[in-house]
């Protein structure tokens, strides 16, 4: 069975870093792309960013509310992607989830997510 | 980027209850678009991908139909398991794949 946990989270100033982590089990990620998806307490879900496969050159993607500040990566011999947060904001606090998802000929879906791991920003 | 705008923001409703909830594009995405459960505390879960495509695993009530811009999520009969939030998702070319606001399905 498809697995993602991610791990890091915690508290952080603002201005600092922090660094996520998510690994996979049950797939095939080296050929899957790895998506971000975040949420803020009581608030809905944000697409941050996303990693494709090697194949597609480990192409990335963000959302322009973090471009520049977050950098997707991944390491497909240890099956984790990452999420490196500088730069952080207390707009940045929230639920961070990693997904795997699934596009064929018509669709594309986050079909497997993490557990998720909760980031706060504030001194 | 593509908006997604859902409606209503929330409702309540009964066991039993036909109920539909809807999702407008920004502009037309064809057929990607997906519909999420999320139940307080969870990750969201996947109920119906490409518009009208059931997720394995999930229950028959949950259909999804519309195209272009206009989609639309109905639950035939609400059970009680089915009380969670409702998001939609747009996975048109390129990223960003953006979330509606989400729809709280509450006990009336």
């Amino acid at each position: 069975e498809a697995q993602l946990v991610e791990a890091g989270g915690g508290l952080v100033q603002p201005g600092g870093s922090l660094k996520l982590s998510c690994v996979a089990s049950g797939f095939s990620f080296s050929g899957s792309a790895i998506h971000w998806v975040r949420q803020a307490s009581g608030k809905g879900l944000e697409w941050v960013g996303r990693i494709r496969s090697k194949a597609n050159n480990y192409e990335t993607s963000y959302v322009a509310s973090v471009e520049g500040r977050f950098t997707i990566s991944r390491d497909d011999s240890e099956k984790t992607a990452y999420l490196q947060m500088n730069s952080l904001k207390s707009e940045d606090t929230a639920v961070y989830y990693c997904s795997s998802p699934v596009c064929n000929s018509d669709s594309c879906y986050e079909e497997y997510w993490g557990q998720g791991t909760e980031v706060t920003v504030s001194s | 980027d593509i908006q997604m705008t859902q409606s209503p923001s929330s409702l309540s409703a009964s066991e039993g209850d036909r109920v539909t909830i809807t999702c407008r594009a920004s502009q037309s995405i064809s057929s990607y678009l997906n519909w999420y459960q999320q139940k307080p505390g969870k990750a969201p879960k996947l109920l119906i991908y490409g518009a009208i495509n059931l997720q394995s695993g999930v229950p028959s009530r949950f259909s999804g139909s519309g195209s272009g811009t206009d989609f639309t999520l109905t639950i035939s009969s609400l059970q009680a398991g089915d009380f969670a939030t409702y998001y939609c998702q747009q996975s048109y070319s390129p990223p960003p794949w953006t979330f509606g606001q989400g729809t709280k399905v509450e006990i009336k």
